[in-house]
């Protein structure tokens, strides 16, 4: 069963424009979410998260919106740049259970000159 | 700060042979969870370490075993190695367990033959 859904593998996007990643979750427990970025070879890396508490984040050109009524939550890159181009993961905690971390499959972002 | 370390980088090894990967958290950082990745499959969630005490378990099977030491570093164990197993195997930490933002490693990419 899976619980954090990332439904596009992969995403096309022109430089310059804005880059929309979603991301779907079905346990309602969750309330912490994190989106991750990965370059081939590397270990991911946090780029942003968000609290339950809140409907948005923003941190330069990453903006992460939740929308808790519909279980979902996207992330914004605006504008999107080549070295963008990298697999970004969805991920969420019931964060005041103290449990584990649950990632999405990942989405491949490819940032088009 | 140095970042999480993984030792080895890269290990090929046979069917039925074991494997011991290491992994060195984030200064401070107490808690150690193991991802594995595979194409297709995101990160699978191994188990996750604090105080010397694994607190939570993904859906492996018993081959994978794991350890934290009072440092904090932590090894991970997979014996009688499958075909199956060949993965890129990621350490992340963080300063406290339970959902909290973590930080990961390069990964161990590990091929079996």
């Amino acid at each position: 069963d899976q619980q954090v859904k990332q439904n596009s593998p992969s995403l096309s996007v022109q430089e310059g424009r804005i880059s929309i990643l979603n991301c779907d979750y079905t346990n309602s427990m969750f309330d912490y979410f994190l989106w991750y970025k990965k370059y081939p070879a590397e270990g991911p890396t946090f780029l942003i998260s968000i609290s339950s508490i809140k409907d948005k984040n923003e941190d330069g050109r990453f903006t992460v919106f939740l929308n808790k009524s519909a279980k979902h939550l996207s992330l914004h890159i605006v504008p999107s740049q080549p070295g963008d181009s990298a697999v970004y993961f969805c991920a969420a905690s019931a964060g005041n259970k103290g449990d584990k971390i649950i990632f999405g499959k990942g989405t491949r972002l490819h940032i088009l000159p | 700060k140095a970042g999480v370390t993984q030792t080895p980088r890269y290990l090929i090894k046979t069917r039925g042979q074991q494997v011991t990967l290491s992994c060195s958290p984030i200064s401070g950082h107490r808690s150690v969870s193991w991802y594995q990745q595979t194409p297709g499959q995101g990160l699978q969630f191994l188990f996750e370490y604090f105080s010397e005490t694994q607190r939570n378990k993904g859906n492996f099977p018993g081959r994978f075993s794991g350890r934290q030491f009072s440092n904090s570093r932590s090894e991970m164990n997979v014996s009688t190695l499958e075909l199956g197993d060949s993965a890129l195997y990621l350490c992340a930490s963080s300063l406290n367990p339970g959902g909290e933002t973590q930080y990961f490693g390069p990964g161990t990419r590990l091929l079996v033959l």
